[in-house]
């Protein structure tokens, strides 16, 4: 079984600052992806990086980074130089890969606020 | 390119009443999952269709059940409806093979009243 657990059940932040969500999870599976997610009030969820279990380097996408400690099975996204348009729900997710199976587990999330 | 679209929106229906929500994939994509996502919590898995068959299942009674049609497109029936069914049910759509992410649709917001 696979479990996701995001601890920061809300951060504040100014703007112009950088900030760290974390996420931290288990799995028995050898190979496995980490996804995070944005959902703003609008509801749809909105991809923002992926870190495969077997990837060297972090992943990065513009201004978002994913911090991968693979031993400490954690998983922390950040983001540097926040934007207001940042405030939103953040969700850390996971499946196993080299399955058929792409059923994704998340986190119960983190809500960032940001402020001016 | 249209990403993965959700119909309806929103959608109130009566205790034991029956809902089907409607969901067509972003183009190219072969495999449709469906997520309910209670209010303050992180979504969950309902199932998800490739090849118009259901190939994984999450915890949910069969009232859940759903179809995939051959155009990739899918839909999600739930019967006697009960009122902690309220949720938004999601969307998500991505290829079959490979380690590329899901793109969910904007979800469906069910009241149950």
């Amino acid at each position: 079984a696979q479990k996701i657990t995001q601890t920061q059940p809300g951060m504040f932040v100014q703007e112009k600052e950088a900030v760290t969500l974390d996420c931290t999870y288990d799995t028995s599976d050898q190979s496995y992806g980490l996804f995070w997610y944005k959902q703003p009030s609008s509801g749809e969820m909105i991809f923002l990086i992926y870190q495969g279990s077997y990837d060297e380097q972090n992943a990065t996408e513009g201004r978002y980074s994913l911090n991968f400690q693979k031993a400490r099975k954690s998983a922390n996204l950040v983001i540097s130089a926040s934007q207001l348009g940042d405030s939103a729900m953040y969700f850390c997710a996971m499946r196993p890969l080299n399955t058929g199976f792409q059923k994704l587990v998340f986190g119960t999330g983190t809500r960032l606020l940001v402020s001016p | 390119d249209a990403g993965v679209t959700q119909s309806p929106t929103h959608l109130i229906k009566t205790r034991g009443q029956q809902v089907t929500l409607r969901c067509s994939p972003k183009s190219g994509h072969d495999t449709v999952s469906w997520y309910q996502q209670a209010l303050g919590q992180g979504p969950q898995f309902i199932f998800q269709y490739y090849e118009e068959e259901e190939r994984q299942r999450g915890n949910f009674p069969d009232r859940f059940s759903g179809h995939q049609f051959p155009n990739y497109s899918s839909e999600l029936n739930v019967n006697a409806l009960l009122l902690g069914d309220s949720a938004l049910y999601l969307c998500a759509s991505s290829y079959s093979t490979g380690t590329t992410e899901a793109f969910f649709g904007q979800g469906t917001r069910l009241t149950v009243v």
